[in-house]
């Protein structure tokens, strides 16, 4: 089936730093990708969507400027945390979709966990 | 704006025993619900769904039911094993151009042997 391989499982980093996530779909193509994040004993709130070759489309609350999301091609996107400070410590989850029209069909990678110290 | 609220966790269950997890909703019309499950160090996955009121999801044992009158979407299985400890997320989705999936905070379920 279907595979999102999500890269780095873990990563602790010094606060003003900047963080790069993977997310790879390895056995299809992933036109339209979600970006999630999880604070502890929270729901997963969804951050942006990105479409390839598109600029991401944030949702609101957002910082486009502080979470740049890249998605170039149609296997890989990432999610960078720019100047990361302790309140951005949380989980983080891709999801892709190789149809954009159904979410019957997102894959769910195996999420990032960030810690800023 | 919609919304979705699991009971929280863990629950902890010998093998066997009868599993209820409590998802209710908020949300104006008829969204679809959803189930979905991470097994440890995986993604999440696809449980079941409902699409519409009284539907009734069901896979690998689970069942949830869609009831409009209560706003809830409860995942129950009648006897669980070791290999279900997971973490359960109740989610909500709309058809529509966005399809963007509301989801609750998640519940761990622990079955001991």
């Amino acid at each position: 089936g279907a595979v999102v391989s999500q890269h780095p499982s873990w990563v602790i980093c010094k606060s003003g730093t900047s963080v790069k996530i993977e997310c790879r779909s390895l056995d299809f193509q992933a036109t339209t990708m979600f970006w999630y994040r999880q604070f502890p004993k929270q729901s997963l709130m969804l951050m942006a969507t990105s479409n390839e070759g598109s600029k991401a489309t944030y949702e609101q609350g957002v910082e486009k400027d502080k979470f740049l999301i890249n998605h170039a091609s149609l296997t890989l996107s990432t999610l960078t945390v720019t100047s990361a400070h302790p309140e951005d410590s949380s989980f983080y989850i891709c999801s892709a979709s190789s149809s954009g029209t159904s979410y019957y069909g997102y894959t769910f990678g195996s999420g990032t966990r960030l810690t800023v110290v | 704006g919609d919304s979705v609220t699991q009971m929280e966790g863990p629950v902890t269950l010998s093998e066997e025993a009868f599993l209820t997890i409590n998802c209710t909703y908020t949300a104006t019309g008829y969204p679809s619900l959803f189930w979905y499950v991470q097994y440890p160090g995986e993604g999440l996955q696809l449980l079941l769904k409902a699409t519409k009121a009284d539907d009734k999801g069901s896979n690998k044992g689970f069942e949830a039911t869609y009831r409009k009158e209560t706003t809830s979407f409860h995942l129950e299985k009648g006897s669980v094993q070791v290999s279900d400890s997971a973490v359960y997320f109740c989610a909500l989705g709309r058809m529509d151009s966005s399809y963007k999936l509301i989801f609750g905070s998640g519940t761990r379920l622990l079955v001991r042997p």
